[in-house]
């Protein structure tokens, strides 16, 4: 049980153009999925907090007008990265959080979206 | 706000030898909790402790959480290729998990 799907696994874009990433939970509902990226060797940095129903939290220094967030069901979240750089070639993973959990409960990820932009 | 480091960033050790990764945080965790990340993989559930001074073993993985539940470690007892891969802890408060920068194990055959 508690499987995350995320799609595409890799995405190759041309700069200046837009990027949608899915984050599904499969078999159970999610009223909160997590957005992290991750740099090569390094750690996972959390970049917004989704939430069913209401605007994401985004953590300081993260663009919420270039990274946009949409949590429009239970089952399902989508990272939009705008306007993409080659800067922001990056792994992108998903988390959920099962709905009725605990606030620090474990998490259970996606496979990641490789993004890379020329 | 909270910090969780790790220690150390890389390992290397030979197939057999034993591995250990320490977690410290700057304040008072209500759990922590323990992922492994395979090489071009996604992060997966291991563990999580939440009582003082609490151990938890899953074969040869053992995970310690300290009495002032500030700090925790995983411990592999003879490695084995399979534990290839990036260990990361991560701690909670009392809203978001704060993840360390994790270890890479490398076990040479």
């Amino acid at each position: 049980g508690a499987v995350v799907s995320q799609h595409p696994s890799r995405v190759i874009c041309k700069s200046g153009t837009s990027v949608k990433i899915e984050c599904r939970s499969l078999d159970f509902q999610a009223t909160t999925m997590f957005w992290y990226r991750q740099f090569p060797k390094q750690s996972l940095m959390l970049m917004a907090t989704s939430n069913e129903g209401s605007k994401a939290t985004y953590e300081q220094g993260v663009e919420k007008d270039k990274f946009l967030i949409n949590h429009a069901s239970l089952t399902l979240s989508t990272l939009t990265v705008t306007s993409a750089h080659p800067e922001d070639s990056s792994f992108y993973i998903c988390s959920a959080r099962a709905f009725g959990a605990a606030d620090n409960s474990p998490l259970h990820f996606g496979n990641g979206t490789r993004l890379t932009v020329t | 706000g909270q910090q969780v480091m790790q220690i150390p960033q890389y390992q290397h050790v030979q197939e057999g030898e034993d591995f250990t990764t320490y977690c410290n945080s700057s304040t008072t965790l209500s759990n922590i909790q323990w992922y492994k990340q395979r090489p071009g993989g996604h992060p997966v559930f291991l563990i999580q402790l939440v009582k003082s001074g609490e151990v938890k073993k899953q074969k040869r993985l053992t995970f310690q959480f300290g009495e002032a539940k500030k700090n925790s470690s995983l411990h592999i007892t003879a490695t084995q290729t399979t534990d290839v891969g990036t260990y990361f802890c991560a701690g909670s408060g009392s809203y978001q998990l704060t993840f360390g920068k994790g270890t890479k194990l490398s076990v040479i055959p």
